[in-house]
């Protein structure tokens, strides 16, 4: 049983370019949240999508936006990066009956 | 406000027991979380606990549950070279479903 897929695993952007960061959640999940953990930090929640909707959102500016797609994967989506951007993302996926996430291994972005 | 907050480092001998500590603000959160994080991956869930109870075991973790100080506690017994990791103190204020709220994290090395 595959559990949260990410895609890429690294990748290197320049400041200004935009960025989208893939994530299957585990069979059986059909909610996906999104983390950003800097370095030496703990992670940091985005947003979280069921349903297909953003259901809630942290404290993150309108540059960072996401999608639910009807098979339940995610994408993240960063316009306009910024150096403090440079962070590995975390997906987290759980059942809407109970939570208990399962985080993959996450994407690490490099913005130079 | 919503913080949580660790110790930062935590060094022990191979065969001891660790105690990982950490407070939380958010006397509404029904879900505790501790997660752990080796180096290049991304968040493995250990154990959680539910806020009317005081106490979890699973084998060799024991949590404890302070609530009237909000203090959560991870022992980990016959600590062993594989469990030199990051852990991570969570907390759910929106319930199971919420966001995860979590700690700088606490780095522990086990020395043989």
């Amino acid at each position: 049983d595959a559990g949260v897929t990410q895609s890429p695993t690294h990748l290197i952007k320049t400041r200004g370019q935009q960025v989208t960061l893939r994530c299957s959640p585990k069979s059986g999940h059909d909610t996906v949240s999104w983390y950003q953990q800097a370095l030496g930090q703990g992670p940091q929640f985005i947003f979280q999508y069921y349903e297909e909707e953003e259901r809630q959102r942290g404290n993150f500016p309108d540059r960072f936006s996401g999608h639910q797609f009807p098979n339940y994967s995610s994408e993240l989506n960063v316009n306009a990066l910024l150096l403090g951007d440079s962070a590995l993302y975390l997906c987290a996926s759980s059942s809407n009956r109970f939570g208990g996430y399962t985080f993959g291994s996450g994407t690490r972005l490099t913005v130079v | 406000g919503e913080d949580v907050e660790q110790s930062l480092f935590l060094s022990v001998r191979e065969g001891d027991s660790s105690v990982i500590n950490c407070t939380y603000t958010d006397s509404s959160s029904t879900y505790l979380y501790w997660y752990k994080q080796e180096p290049g991956a991304g968040l493995q869930l250990l154990t959680y606990i539910f806020s009317n109870m005081d106490m979890k075991q699973d084998q060799r973790l024991t949590v404890l549950l302070n609530k009237k100080d909000k203090h959560l506690s991870l022992r980990i017994a016959d600590t062993q070279t594989g469990d030199s990791a990051i852990y991570f103190c969570a907390e759910s204020p929106g319930g199971s479903q919420g966001n995860l709220i979590f700690g700088k994290g606490t780095k522990l090395s086990v020395k043989p």
